[in-house]
């Protein structure tokens, strides 16, 4: 069925690492450019970052430009969001998402989601 | 850039509730509606400012005017108490989402 499934969730040190993985399944996963998306406990939804079909753009969020980095490998249809220098404030639920296509910008498609936290 | 939305809209069962999204850039970019109920993922309801995705509920609609976009829930029922989310995309990959908006279902 199509679904994306998020895992690499956990808790780490402040200024520690952690990777994320997005497994998907069910779509043409090099169709779609994809995107992470965060929420802080009990606080909104914050865009991180988006990646091309082909890996060979991205783009990210000032809260996490020059920590985070995105990519994908098309071939094992999954994603991945390196996570380095992390921080209190990078405590949330961490989603990917599916961007729509055909110049359309909205996320149809999301994980679960997977909770990182950061202790100080 | 930001895009800014009320805090709580309160609406009884049956009424209709309205959502607005404020944004400089909205007369230039399409919006996007979620829906997001407690520990759960959110859902796209409305794309394209307008659009419906399939399996959406007819009671949900959107509509544009200037900086502002809204979304629209007629005929609300108890199922649609959530938090709301609006967002926006420019051709370059950077995204925004609105600040939110609970609807409570009194």
């Amino acid at each position: 069925q199509v679904q994306l499934v998020e895992s690499g969730g956990g808790l780490v040190k402040s200024e520690g690492s952690l990777r994320l993985s997005c497994a998907a399944s069910g779509f043409i996963f090099s169709d779609f450019y994809m995107s992470w998306i965060r929420q802080a406990p009990g606080k909104g939804l914050e865009w991180l970052s988006y990646i091309n079909t082909r890996g060979t753009n991205t783009n990210y969020a000032d809260s996490v430009k020059g920590r985070f980095t995105i990519s994908r490998d098309n071939a094992k249809k999954s994603l991945y969001l390196q996570m380095d220098s992390l921080r209190a404030e990078d405590t949330a639920v961490y989603y990917c998402a599916r961007v729509q296509g055909a110049d359309d910008y909205g996320f149809d498609l999301w994980g679960q989601g997977t909770l990182v936290t950061v202790s100080s | 850039y930001e895009l800014t939305q009320p805090p709580s809209v309160s609406v009884s069962p049956g009424q209709t509730a309205k959502i607005t999204c404020s944004g400089d850039t909205l007369p230039k970019q399409y919006a996007y509606w979620y829906q997001q109920k407690p520990g759960q993922a959110p859902v796209l309801v409305i794309y394209r400012d307008t659009k419906r995705p399939s399996g959406i509920p007819e009671r949900f609609s959107g509509s544009t005017s200037g900086t502002i976009v809204t979304l629209t829930i007629s005929g609300v029922q108890a199922e649609d108490e959530a938090d709301y989310y609006c967002q926006s995309a420019d051709s370059g990959g950077t995204y925004v989402f609105g600040t939110g908006t609970r609807v409570s279902v009194l």
